[in-house]
């Protein structure tokens, strides 16, 4: 039973390009949770989806960043015109149900390099 | 002020010491406390899960919560080298699904 996968593991990008993180969950979870760890610094909540649906993108920045997490295929994080700021590492989580008390299973991360 | 503070460490214990991790936080909606466990370069993994105030035990680990203080911790007994990682306290209100995290201690344990 596999975990949660992201990929790619490591992405570099110079500025202005755009960066795609993907993220599938776990078997039989349909919520997905992003986060972003900046370095020294703890994890930052940025969207929690459900399949098609955004429920709370409170923590996404209001430019540049989009999620997604269509019927089929993973849940995508996009990042436009990217910056050197954008350098973190993103973690991607599930959980089977939206239920407070159900764990948030954690991704191995996707670690973005902008030049 | 951060809604969570953790101490960054970096501690270092011998095997076998008893260690003690804290967080206080400021957010009185917080109703559920977890603990984290990241070693480098990968994901956090869920250690301990707790609601309320009080504490909880599993293996040599208690997690004890006392939101009177906002104070939570976590204690790792006869610990061991395979326990150097980066702790990490995380919280949650109940009302929404995102978690808000500390900014992790790292710990080394020292066979």
């Amino acid at each position: 039973n596999a975990g949660v996968m992201q990929n790619p593991r490591h992405l570099v990008r110079r500025r202005g390009q755009e960066a795609r993180l993907r993220c599938s969950p776990m078997k039989g979870h349909s919520h997905v949770y992003w986060y972003r760890q900046l370095p020294e610094e703890g994890l930052k909540f940025m969207v929690y989806l459900q399949k098609e649906n955004i429920i709370d993108e409170s923590g996404m920045p209001k430019e540049r960043f989009s999620a997604e997490f269509p019927k089929e295929g993973p849940s995508i994080l996009r990042i436009q015109q990217v910056v050197r700021g954008d350098s973190a590492a993103y973690f991607c989580a599930s959980s089977s149900t939206g239920v407070v008390t159900d764990t948030q299973y954690f991704g191995p991360g996707t670690r973005l390099t902008v030049l | 002020q951060k809604e969570v503070e953790q101490d960054p460490g970096p501690l270092s214990v011998p095997e076998g010491a008893i260690v003690s991790l804290n967080c206080t936080y400021s957010n009185s909606a917080f109703q559920y406390f977890m603990w984290y466990r990241q070693y480098s370069r990968k994901g956090p993994e869920l250690l301990m899960y707790t609601y309320s105030s009080g504490n909880k035990e599993d293996g040599r680990f208690t997690a004890q919560v006392d939101k009177s203080s906002k104070y939570i911790s976590l204690f790792i007994r006869d610990s061991q080298p395979s326990d150097s990682a980066t702790y990490l306290c995380a919280m949650d209100p109940g009302s929404a699904r995102q978690l808000t995290f500390g900014s992790g201690t790292q710990l080394t344990v020292l066979p």
